[in-house]
């Protein structure tokens, strides 16, 4: 399958900081990525869709002007989680599409995960 | 409203034995189904997608699809404890726009085998 690479893979942080999560496509080129959070024992959670070279969309409840997204390039998307609050420790996951994938399926691969923790 | 209904488990088979996961979805109009498999703490693998009614077969899995009973399932031969994880389905809509390609998942089934 294809590859899907973030960093970092964790992160430890104090209140009110800003992270950044980064997400690449290392062997293809991925017109739309997604990101979703996971808490633990819990589902995916589907926070946006993001696709280059446009305004990401958010999903319901999630606060764009909370978590940042930038999907600058066919390979690379990128999430900031601004002003982070304990609450908003979880696991961030990427995903990307591969338009080309097998039969046309349009797979979508995902990062290996970044786990944030704020303090 | 867009759902898929998973057993979540856990499912234990003894080591050697064949594993079943079962879903069912909600939109008689999805296109694509997948299954994923995710250990704990770690992120979703994609191990099996497929697109048309039967089965399909990947080494130890096959997928099928029934699309009229709107089920898709995941049969693991030979279970091993290394297949030990949450199996995750998910399928995505046949429909143009923004959220084209949005992938629905289903909560997880966890699986245990035993050795």
């Amino acid at each position: 399958g294809a590859v899907v690479s973030q960093h970092p893979s964790r992160v430890i942080c104090k209140s009110g900081t800003s992270v950044k999560i980064e997400c690449r496509s290392l062997d293809f080129q991925a017109t739309t990525m997604f990101w979703y959070r996971q808490f633990p024992k819990q589902s995916l959670m589907l926070m946006a869709t993001s696709n280059e070279g446009s305004k990401a969309t958010y999903e319901q409840g999630v606060e764009k002007d909370k978590f940042l997204i930038n999907h600058a390039s066919l390979t690379l998307s990128t999430l900031t989680v601004t002003s982070a609050h304990p609450e908003d420790s979880s696991f961030y996951i990427c995903s990307a599409r591969d338009p080309k994938g097998l039969a046309g399926y349009n797979e979508q691969f995902f990062g290996p995960g970044t786990r944030l923790t704020v303090l | 409203q867009k759902e898929v209904e998973q057993n979540s488990g856990p499912l234990s088979v003894p080591e050697g034995a064949i594993a079943s996961l079962n879903c069912t979805y909600s939109d008689r109009v999805s296109q694509s189904f997948f299954w994923y498999r995710q250990y704990s703490g770690k992120s979703p693998e994609l191990i099996m997608s497929i697109y048309s009614n039967g089965d399909k077969e990947d080494g130890r899995f096959t997928a099928q699809l029934n699309k009229a009973s709107q089920y898709v399932s995941l049969l693991i031969r030979d279970s091993q404890p290394s297949d030990s994880a949450t199996y995750l389905c998910a399928f995505r809509y046949a429909y143009s726009g923004a959220g084209s390609y949005q992938l629905t998942f289903g909560k997880g089934t966890k699986l245990s085998v035993i050795p």
